[in-house]
């Protein structure tokens, strides 16, 4: 089945950095997610980007399907970041994945 | 307000016992989807339903059950098959579009189950 990575797995920054967070894919997918898990579980989405870009606030993300990854960029980092960003994908074998996530601490 | 409740927040249950996680929505999805997150890890699915009165298995399924009477809500079912059914128990939606695949989920709070 479709494997997907991410990386790095563990960032820590002061805030007001930026940063850049990587999710690459196997194979082909018809569908790509960003998620954000606060410190309470709850799963926040960010972005549904099979393929382009877009942008939210200090947030954007980009999909670059046919080289199959994704990019998620953090501008001006907020304690209030913190938390697990996680990458799902959905191939076109209709397999939904997610990938093992990124930890975030955003430091005051 | 529009959204995905799920109940309990926390549950504890005696080796041996069923137990039943409830997920409900009100934002008119036609699928819904139950998943299971351990300590540091992603999300892998359990069951998924795209209409009422159907369901299919996902990656997990064995040890849990589940059920669509209504299209707002998704019952799962932890039974005491599941060996190791301490997790964290999250329940999605989306809207279904024929010929476009799964579109995008939203998530529920979840349940925190612990066997003792």
């Amino acid at each position: 089945g479709i494997q997907v990575e991410q990386s790095p797995p563990d960032l820590i920054l002061q805030e007001g950095a930026n940063s850049t967070l990587r999710c690459n894919f196997s194979d082909s997918v018809n569908n790509l997610q960003w998620f954000h898990q606060n410190p309470w579980g709850q799963l926040i989405n960010l972005f549904y980007i099979p393929s382009g870009t877009k942008q939210n606030g200090r947030l954007s993300a980009t999909t670059v399907a046919t080289e199959r990854y994704s990019l998620l960029y953090i501008s001006s980092s907020q304690t209030t970041d913190s938390g697990v960003y996680f990458c799902a994908v959905v191939d076109y074998g209709q397999n939904f994945v997610f990938g093992p996530g990124t930890r975030l601490s955003v430091l005051p | 307000d529009g959204g995905i409740t799920q109940s309990p927040k926390y549950l504890f249950r005696k080796e041996g016992q069923n137990v039943t996680l409830s997920c409900e929505q009100n934002l008119n999805h036609d699928a819904m989807y139950w998943y299971r997150q351990d300590p540091g890890q992603g999300l892998r699915l359990i069951y998924y339903s795209q209409i009422v009165n159907d369901f299919q298995k996902g990656d997990i399924a064995e040890g849990y059950s589940v059920s669509r009477e209504k299209k707002e809500s998704f019952p799962l079912t932890v039974t005491s098959a599941q060996k190791n059914p301490t997790a964290f128990y999250l329940c999605a939606s989306s809207i279904r579009q024929p010929g476009q695949g799964w579109n995008e989920q939203f998530f529920g709070p979840g349940t925190r189950l612990t066997v003792l």
